[in-house]
């Protein structure tokens, strides 16, 4: 079993459709947890860090269970910009030679 | 700001040849990392640097060796390409290690044959 699993996809959605993915962790011990976004043959950038308390920024949710071990990211009103993959990361500890665990990502399609 | 810069883009090999794959970033980052992605496992962890002078393995680093040659620089080595090397691998910058946001470099497709 993977540390950290996403449902790989690929979601088609319509545009201005809400669209929401979870991602699990099996480390209870994951520190800190953070969504990035991957366009086609591009590399990952930064879309938001996922806080305990739950994180908005503008159309972009982000929610932390940790006593189900999961993070989720809503997206609203979807725009045709938005199709991406969507990698989930879990940052696991300082004591662990492999800190930083990628998710294979989840796909996500929006349709005009 | 270029930010983080990789050469080559593509490269083929054949089994038994070496490579180095360069890394150079500008944002003054202390810490730097090379992975790899293969389709269905994510991106993989080979090695990283946490600061200038040192470096440690990470997930995936059999086949692998690396350099931090000054703060700018981290190159990676293949010393004798396997199939099983065939790969994009991506370099990656950050602050601090333990900071929220790594910046990627474009990425190097490597094929061998």
């Amino acid at each position: 079993r993977k540390e950290v699993e996403q449902d790989p996809g690929p979601f088609n959605v319509p545009e201005g459709a809400t669209v929401a993915f979870n991602c699990t962790y099996s480390n209870s011990a994951s520190q800190s947890f953070f969504w990035y976004r991957q366009d086609c043959r591009k590399e990952p950038k930064l879309l938001m860090s996922v806080y305990s308390s739950g994180n908005e920024d503008g159309r972009f949710t982000a929610q932390l269970n940790r006593a189900s071990q999961y993070i989720s990211l809503l997206i609203r009103d979807s725009k045709l910009s938005d199709s991406a993959t969507y990698l989930c990361v879990v940052f696991r500890g300082y004591s662990s030679a492999s800190k930083i665990i990628f998710g294979s990502g989840t796909r996500l399609s929006i349709r005009p | 700001n270029a930010g983080v810069t990789q050469t080559p883009k593509f490269q083929v090999l054949k089994t038994g040849q070496s490579m180095t794959l360069q890394c150079a970033q500008d944002m003054n980052h202390n810490s730097m990392y090379w992975y790899r992605q293969d389709p269905g496992m994510g991106l993989r962890l080979i090695y990283y640097s946490a600061s200038e002078g040192t470096t440690d393995k990470g997930e995936v680093p059999n086949g692998y060796n690396v350099s931090r040659l000054n703060k700018r620089e981290f190159s990676l080595r293949l010393e004798s390409a396997a199939p099983s090397q065939t790969s994009v691998y991506f370099c990656a910058s950050s602050e601090v290690q333990e900071d929220n946001e790594q910046f990627f470099g474009p990425g190097t497709r490597l094929t061998v044959l």
